[in-house]
């Protein structure tokens, strides 16, 4: 079984400013897809970011990054130039890539964004 | 609007009632799923269907829930004989294919047992 874990319930940020949220996971399998997805407050949640485990490279997405360490089982993300908007619920989630058909969430970090 | 919408939004029932929730995916996509979110946790997978077949459930979903898709369009979830664990937030999601597509999530139906 899959497991991921957000250890930040909650972060601060001022406007402006870099934040890094940070995710483990915990698999025996080799291929698989990593995502951060972001549920505003009362609103849908949204895709953010996704990495593929068989890509080295780090995902990039505008003010959005990741740093994908596979050995380590680690996946933050990092919000560049925080915007208030940026304000929300912030889940690391894990599929498998052949027989994938169900997202495990870790339990999420809230982030508030600073005027 | 062309996004995943759930109907209703907010549910409040008692004890010992049944509740049925609709969630009406995105047209062209074939695979819809079921998340339980409860208060500052993240969601929990449910169910999912790919078409009308429904493919995979969670030791989550005991005999009180029940879930449909007829004709591989919308979906229904029903819960029998509420109980007061049973408050959360119901999500539903829908892909075009498997793992490598995103899932798109609907509003959620809130739902709470008294």
């Amino acid at each position: 079984a899959q497991t991921v874990t957000q250890s930040q319930p909650e972060m601060s940020v001022q406007e402006a400013e870099t934040v890094t949220l940070s995710c483990t996971y915990d698999t025996s399998e080799n291929n698989y897809y990593l995502f951060w997805y972001k549920q505003p407050p009362s609103r849908q949640m949204i895709l953010v970011i996704r990495q593929e485990a068989y890509k080295q490279q780090n995902a990039t997405e505008n003010r959005f990054s990741v740093n994908f360490q596979k050995a380590a089982k680690s996946f933050s993300l990092k919000i560049s130039d925080s915007q208030l908007g940026d304000t929300a619920m912030y889940f690391c989630a894990f599929i498998l890539r052949n027989a994938g058909n169900m997202l495990t969430f870790g339990g999420g970090t809230r982030l508030m964004v600073k005027p | 609007d062309t996004g995943v919408s759930q109907n209703p939004r907010h549910k409040i029932t008692k004890r010992g009632q049944n509740v049925t929730f609709r969630c009406d995916p995105i047209s062209e996509h074939n695979r819809l799923y079921w998340y339980r979110q409860t208060l500052g946790q993240g969601p929990e997978f449910l169910t999912y269907f790919q078409n009308e077949a429904q493919l995979e459930k969670s030791r989550l979903l005991s005999d009180r829930f029940s879930a449909e898709r007829p004709k591989g369009s919308f979906s229904t979830l029903e819960i029998q004989r509420t109980e007061q664990g049973d408050s959360a937030m119901y999500l539903c999601a829908s892909s075009f294919g498997g793992a490598a597509y995103e899932q798109y999530f609907g509003p959620g139906t809130r739902l709470t047992v008294t």
